[in-house]
């Protein structure tokens, strides 16, 4: 098993649309989540971090927390087509780093 | 402020050659991280440094590479005899302190290709 799983890519959807992506991960100690974006030939860019369990809201972005389903999700409400992007699920780990799913690939048509 | 920054931005090398790629983090901090990241995967850890401990190199695939972080600051990692499947894009990221609570800020990468 993966330590960082992310639903199979990629996932296509109109513009307006809320986009839903998913993570799980295997090490129930693990504490801290974050939703790093990367575009086509950029390095990561983060763009939310949780801790607690629960729902985080920035802006359009809703990242979701469930400690006990060792799952977390992130949502782009009114998606727009500059929001195409891979997006990366990473999970502080026991081992005091990041450990990175291997993305998915977003696209939202116009 | 300024951001992370890494040279050279392409390295094309020849296979059996070593190759040195360079990361200076942002000012102040002390945390700092190597990410190699293949076509289409993820980012795979591989080595972590922390102020003046000793740093964290269990995510090195092979004893032909190395890295380096000079007074706590600039941080050089070396591939020696480099193959075919070392070509990656190297990331390389720096935190205020290596805890969960500090995210990560990458700079704009190496991308390293083994001929």
């Amino acid at each position: 098993q993966k330590e960082v799983e992310q639903n199979s890519g990629p996932l296509s959807v109109p513009e307006g649309a809320i986009a839903s992506l998913n993570c799980t991960y295997s090490d129930r100690g693990s504490q801290s989540f974050f939703w790093y974006r990367q575009y086509s030939g950029k390095s990561p860019e983060l763009i939310m971090f949780i801790y607690s369990n629960g729902d985080k809201e920035d802006g359009r972005f809703t990242a979701q927390l469930n400690k006990a389903s060792q799952y977390v999700s992130l949502l782009i409400r009114d998606s727009q087509p500059s929001d195409s992007a891979t997006y990366l699920c990473a999970v502080w780990t026991s081992g005091s780093r990041l450990t990175f799913g291997e993305g998915t690939q977003l696209t939202v048509n116009p | 402020g300024a951001g992370v920054s890494q040279s050279p931005s392409n390295k094309v090398t020849e296979k059996g050659k070593d190759v040195e790629l360079r990361c200076d983090p942002i000012s102040g901090h002390t945390a700092l991280y190597w990410y190699r990241q293949s076509l289409g995967q993820g980012l795979e850890f591989l080595i972590y440094f922390q102020g003046n401990s000793a740093p964290d190199k269990s995510g090195l695939p092979s004893d032909r590479f190395s890295a380096e972080r000079t007074g706590g600051s600039v941080s050089t990692l070396t591939i020696q005899r480099t193959q075919q499947e070392d070509s990656a894009v190297y990331l390389c990221a720096s935190s205020l302190a290596g805890t969960e609570i500090y995210e990560q800020y990458f700079g704009p990468g190496t991308r390293l290709t083994v001929t």
